[in-house]
C-alpha cells in the first residue's frame, strides 16, 4: 500500500513568488495535516483538513493557506514568499481522530 | 497548548535498553500521549501512543505514570537504526486534534 506522497520533493522559488505543495494521503484517510520544519528546528503545526474542511490552524500568517479536495488530497499554498519560509514542509494523514498519523517525506522549499 | 519536556539528547550502546523520559505536568484527562521519531532526512514515524495504561508494541513500550504527569518510552534493545529524534507529544482533543511537537530527544546509539 502506498504511503503518504508529497510533490515536488524540492522546490526553489524567489522571494515574493507563490509556492504550491501537494500531498496525497494514504487511501482511506480523511484527515491531512501540514507541518513546517525549518532547518534544525522542530515541527510547527500549520493546518489540519478533514472531509474537505479546515478544522484547525497553527500560528501562521494568512498567506499560508490550503485546501483539501474530494479525493482527500491536499494543497498547501504559500503566497508572497519570504526567505524565512525556507523549510521542509511535511504532510501527514490519518483516519479522523489521529490515532496514528503517517508522514510523507516532505517538500524542501528554498526561497532565494 | 499543553507542553512536554524532554532531555535534549541521550546516548546508548547498541543492544542495550533506552529509557526516554517525558514530563507533561499540564496534561488534561482526555489528552493522549503520543511518541514519534524522526530519522535523518525523513518524515516523522509513529512509535506508540497511550492514555492511561502502559502500552507495548513491536517497536517499543510506553510506561505512563499513575498521575499521568510523566511517561517513559522504552526501546528494549537499541540498534543503530534507532538513532533518531524522539518526540513526546500530547494529542489535545480540546485543541482540535492538533499534535504539538516539542524539541524532542536526540538519541545516539553507539556500536
Amino acid at each position: 500500500e502506498a504511503g503518504v506522497t508529497q510533490s515536488p520533493t524540492h522546490l526553489i522559488k524567489t522571494r515574493g513568488q507563490q509556492a504550491t505543495l501537494r500531498c496525497s494521503p494514504i487511501s482511506g484517510h480523511t484527515s491531512v495535516y501540514w507541518y513546517q520544519q525549518a532547518l534544525g528546528l522542530g515541527l510547527q503545526f500549520l493546518l489540519w483538513y478533514d472531509e474537505g474542511e479546515e478544522r484547525n490552524r497553527g500560528n501562521f500568517p494568512p498567506r499560508f493557506s490550503g485546501r483539501q479536495f474530494p479525493n482527500y488530497s491536499s494543497e498547501l499554498n504559500v503566497n508572497a514568499l519570504e526567505l524565512e519560509d525556507s523549510a521542509l514542509y511535511l504532510c501527514a494523514s490519518s483516519l479522523v481522530g489521529w490515532g496514528q498519523a503517517f508522514f510523507g517525506q516532505g517538500t524542501r522549499l528554498t526561497v532565494v | 497548548d499543553a507542553k512536554t519536556t524532554q532531555p535534549n539528547s541521550m546516548e546508548s550502546n547498541e543492544e542495550e535498553p533506552v529509557h526516554l523520559p517525558c514530563n507533561h505536568s499540564t496534561i488534561s484527562g482526555t489528552d493522549y500521549i503520543h511518541w514519534y521519531r524522526q530519522l535523518p532526512s525523513q518524515g516523522p514515524e509513529y512509535v506508540i501512543h497511550g492514555l492511561t495504561s502502559n502500552v507495548n508494541n513491536r517497536m517499543a513500550s510506553l510506561a505512563i505514570a499513575e498521575d499521568r504527569k510523566s511517561s517513559t518510552l522504552i526501546l528494549h534493545r537499541a540498534t543503530l537504526r534507532d538513532a533518531a529524534v524522539y518526540y513526546c507529544i500530547l494529542r489535545e482533543d480540546a485543541a482540535g486534534n492538533k499534535l504539538t511537537f516539542g524539541g524532542g530527544t536526540r538519541v545516539l546509539v553507539k556500536p
